[in-house]
């Protein structure tokens, strides 16, 4: 599974749009990139998952360039209820799949 | 729908003793996960059911855990005898074949 590096933390103004990179050089063909949200005493929470280009749904936005060693996720007007730890994930797509886990990004949003 | 539950929320034992951790995955999941973080460190895999068989248990860090999925239901986890080093938050994760993996709350296990 491929490695991925991310921001340790991150801090943000309520209101403000944020966005979060994820570095993921050794992405393999068949990957899919998927982003989840832990809240503290919570289990993760899947937020949005893509291949290439632009994803977009209700919660983000998820931003993949052409070669795809890198993606963006993009949370538009952030509320103190967004503060939690993002995880970005690289492997294969659907629930078939062991997910591994890096250290995450800790965004705290700020009043 | 409910999501996945995991019993019980907390658990504290003495070194030695015998633990068991149940997770129920969502209705129709026949994917389950056992994860782990321990004090400090990333949430690791340990083991992928399919139905009630194990897909892979690799993660699995010794031979004092034992997981079971009776009748590819509920899940057990046991961890016998518990070590220090076990202490962390056991999560458990369900899913279709083709979504993403639900995560219940989490097990907090404190081992003393």
């Amino acid at each position: 599974l491929a490695k991925t590096t991310q921001p340790i933390s991150m801090d943000s103004y309520e209101g403000q749009e944020v966005n979060i990179t994820c570095s993921h050089n050794n992405i393999a063909t068949n990957d899919y990139i998927t982003w989840y949200q832990q809240f503290p005493s919570q289990g993760p929470r899947f937020i949005i998952q893509g291949y290439k280009t632009k994803v977009t749904n209700e919660v983000a936005s998820l931003f993949i360039p052409a070669d795809r060693k890198s993606s963006t996720l993009s949370l538009p007007r952030v509320s103190l209820s967004d503060t939690a730890v993002y995880y970005c994930l690289v492997g294969n797509s659907g629930g078939y799949q062991k997910v591994t886990f890096g250290t995450g990004t800790k965004l705290q949003v700020i009043p | 729908e409910a999501g996945v539950t995991q019993f019980p929320s907390h658990s504290v034992i003495e070194k030695g003793q015998t633990v068991t951790l149940r997770c129920d995955p969502i209705s129709g999941h026949d994917n389950l996960y056992w994860y782990r973080r321990v004090m400090g460190k990333e949430i690791k895999f340990l083991l992928h059911f399919v139905k009630e068989s194990k897909q892979d248990e690799s993660g699995m860090p010794n031979n004092r855990f034992l997981a079971e999925r009776t009748g590819g239901t509920y899940s057990t986890l046991k961890v016998q005898p518990a070590e220090l080093e076990d202490s962390g938050v056991y999560f458990c994760a369900s899913s279709q074949p083709t979504t993403e993996q639900f995560f219940g709350p989490g097990t907090r296990l404190t081992v003393l």
